[in-house]
């Protein structure tokens, strides 16, 4: 079994809808994230979390919310969709203490959003 | 804000042959960590090599090195005897300090020609 878990795999919905992506880990991470991926712009950090009792605005976080359910889940939400919101989302988590944080992120395989 | 900046969205390379990436990045941090992901068309994001900034010694993984010049802020992925499963989109990322955030560039996408 994969160790970072999105679901769903692929998802097309209306402009409008509530749509939720989530994410769960078996990794024992405390650090989780939430990625967009847009052709030619790379991944850009929509929300992030260090524990359950602390969320935090990425560089992109207008028009989503996100929800850390427990330590190993991690969900965002789009309540309202439009089209631009089209794009491939990850997740991802990290452990380690100080710099070790940063040594490497582990990522879910992603979920294909089509806003129509 | 930390940067990192892909100037090649395109690349190709012929099988067998060997490839450089290029990537720069911007920080005012000293310690940091410098990432190459490859995602091939499966969308998995695959951790190809990393660097610690610390390090002086380049790290290299099997065919893949790369070439970290600090003082320029280059972070570039050299790929040796080039084979098809290397054709991908790659990316270059960067995490430091209390950012304990990967910022990526934009991408290079390869293209191994047989």
């Amino acid at each position: 079994d994969a160790d970072v878990t999105q679901t769903p795999r692929n998802r097309i919905t209306k402009t409008g809808k509530r749509i939720m992506l989530e994410c769960s880990q078996t990794k024992g991470h405390d650090r989780m994230y939430w990625y967009r991926q847009d052709p030619g712009l790379g991944l850009r950090l929509i929300y992030y979390s260090f524990d359950v009792k602390d969320i935090n605005k990425g560089e992109i976080s207008d028009g989503y919310s996100v929800s850390r359910q427990a330590q190993a889940k991690f969900s965002l939400s789009l309540e309202s969709a439009i089209p631009n919101q089209t794009a491939l989302y990850f997740c991802a988590t990290s452990g380690g203490q100080g710099l070790a944080v940063n040594e490497k992120l582990f990522f879910g395989s992603g979920t294909q959003l089509s806003v129509l | 804000a930390q940067t990192v900046t892909q100037s090649q969205p395109e690349m190709s390379v012929q099988e067998a042959e060997t490839v450089t990436l290029s990537c720069t990045y911007d920080t005012s941090e000293s310690d940091y960590y410098l990432f190459w992901y490859k995602q091939p068309p499966s969308r998995q994001m695959i951790l190809v090599i990393r660097q610690e900034a610390y390090k002086q010694q380049n790290a290299t993984e099997n065919r893949f090195s790369v070439n970290f010049q600090k003082a320029a802020k280059s972070f570039s992925l050299k790929i040796s005897d080039s084979q098809l499963g290397d054709a991908a989109m790659y990316f270059c990322a960067y995490s430091g300090g209390s950012n304990y955030k990967l910022t990526f560039g934009k991408g290079t996408l390869l293209t191994v020609n047989p």
